[in-house]
């Protein structure tokens, strides 16, 4: 276990609409990474939150936005859903050096 | 992309060692290899990590070569529960770098019984 959590497990959507995912990062942790993961793809990453502040995002449009809360926490939101959207999206939290990972959201959009 | 090379599949025995290895010839001097699992989309579970030095913790050994050109993970005794996607990835700790993990499409590994 490694203290991430995320909110909900497994979610449907149907096209056009907004989602947020939820994830809780391991105590004493400050970063806060995001990524989505395809079906037989490796990870993607969407973007990282250190202290609260957006600090780097990979190739996904702005649609794709985030929050990271003062008990550093994070939000992912998802607007305008699209088919394409529908993955695993896992949340990372870290300190240092290491990023340790949560359980993931499934997210299936019909 | 990522930065490393393993192949797709392999096959090992339960009870002998996994051999998994990762060729990541254009890593940097300041660029680490780490690796990670997945079980059944389950979220990756962090393994080891190394620079130069080999490691080894209660659940793997990581060999690096001199040249640092290519590396190979070890579990010494491979059991079920070890069946997973491995991922070798090489990383800048860079605060400029963001410090995002790239993926590859990692190395599936079947233990039988």
């Amino acid at each position: 276990e490694t203290g991430v959590t995320q909110s909900p497990t497994h979610l449907i959507k149907t096209r056009g609409q907004q989602v947020t995912l939820r994830c809780s990062s391991q105590s004493g942790h400050n970063t806060v990474s995001w990524y989505q993961q395809a079906l037989g793809q490796g990870p993607q990453f969407i973007f990282q939150y250190y202290r609260e502040e957006e600090n780097g995002r990979g190739n996904f449009p702005p649609r794709f936005s985030g929050l990271q809360f003062p008990n550093y926490s994070s939000e992912l939101n998802v607007n305008a859903l699209e088919l394409d959207d529908s993955a695993l999206y896992l949340c990372a939290s870290s300190s240092l050096e290491t990023q340790y990972f949560g359980p993931g959201t499934r997210l299936l959009v019909l | 992309d990522a930065k490393t090379t393993q192949p797709p599949s392999m096959d090992c025995a339960e009870g002998r060692a996994a051999n998994l290895p990762c060729n990541h010839s254009t890593i940097s001097g300041n660029e680490y290899v780490y690796w990670y699992r997945q079980i059944h989309s389950q979220g990756p579970q962090y393994i080891i990590h190394g620079l130069k030095n080999n490691e080894t913790n209660e659940m793997a050994s990581l060999i690096i070569t001199e040249d640092r050109k290519s590396s190979t993970l070890i579990l010494p005794h491979a059991t079920l529960r070890d069946t997973a996607v491995y991922y070798c990835i090489v990383r800048s700790l860079n605060a400029g770098n963001n410090r995002k993990l790239i993926w590859g499409l990692g190395t599936s590994l079947a233990v039988n019984p």
